[in-house]
């Protein structure tokens, strides 16, 4: 069976930072490109960032581009979401998500507030 | 960036109604949109991917249509279950963009 699994969120002050990682199983990580979405407090989906398979291309959407880093280690099986320089509009369930968006995790709240 | 334009952005139905959710594209992503339904609470159930494939383990009363700019997501026969937010994805570049959901209430 496919999972991810996210952790790492939690409550952080402004301009705090936060790591984020997804544990996946139940396919070969190491094939599929990987993403991050994140959806704010009754809000829509909002995509954050990619990485490809071996970690030879990174993008991210201009809200966060400067601030976080996407990484990944495909010999644990992980993907990292390194967040920095947080602000309370980065408050949001953030979701790992497989490429094609054939596999979502269940997500991992991140709360920014002093 | 692509953008998807999303409508209605909610929808008030009966149980039993036929139900047409529409998403358009801002240029053409050939066939590579998703749809999905979310609950409260929940994370997003794929429901329909590469425009018109159901996901394995959804219902047939969903189905999904379209190619290039324009798609559709049909729900024949609403159930109480359908109840929830849908939203359209595209995944044609690394830079993906979604809708911005329709909720289907009860009518």
């Amino acid at each position: 069976e496919v999972q991810l699994v996210e952790s790492g969120g939690g409550l952080v002050k402004p301009g705090g930072s936060l790591r984020l990682s997804c544990s996946a199983s139940g396919f070969t990580f190491s094939n599929y490109n990987m993403n991050w979405v994140r959806q704010a407090p009754g809000k829509g989906l909002e995509w954050v960032s990619s990485i490809t398979t071996r970690s030879s291309f990174m993008y991210y959407a201009d809200s966060v581009q400067g601030r976080f880093i996407i990484s990944r280690d495909n010999a644990k099986n992980s993907l990292y979401l390194q967040m920095n320089s947080l602000r309370a509009e980065d408050t949001a369930v953030y979701y790992c998500v497989r490429e094609a968006a054939t596999a979502w995790g269940q997500g991992s709240l991140v709360t920014v507030s002093s | 960036d692509i953008q998807m334009t999303q409508s209605p952005s909610t929808l008030s139905a009966f149980v039993g109604d036929r139900v047409t959710i529409t998403c358009r594209a801002s240029q053409s992503i050939n066939n590579w949109l998703a749809w999905y339904q979310q609950k409260p609470g929940k994370a997003p159930r794929l429901l329909i991917y590469k425009a018109s494939s159901l996901q394995s383990g959804v219902p047939s009363r969903f189905s999904g249509s379209g190619s290039g700019t324009e798609f559709t997501l049909i729900i024949t026969s609403l159930q109480i279950e359908d109840f929830a937010t849908y939203y359209c994805h595209q995944y044609k570049s690394f830079q993906w963009t979604f809708g911005q959901g329709t909720k289907v209430e009860i009518k």
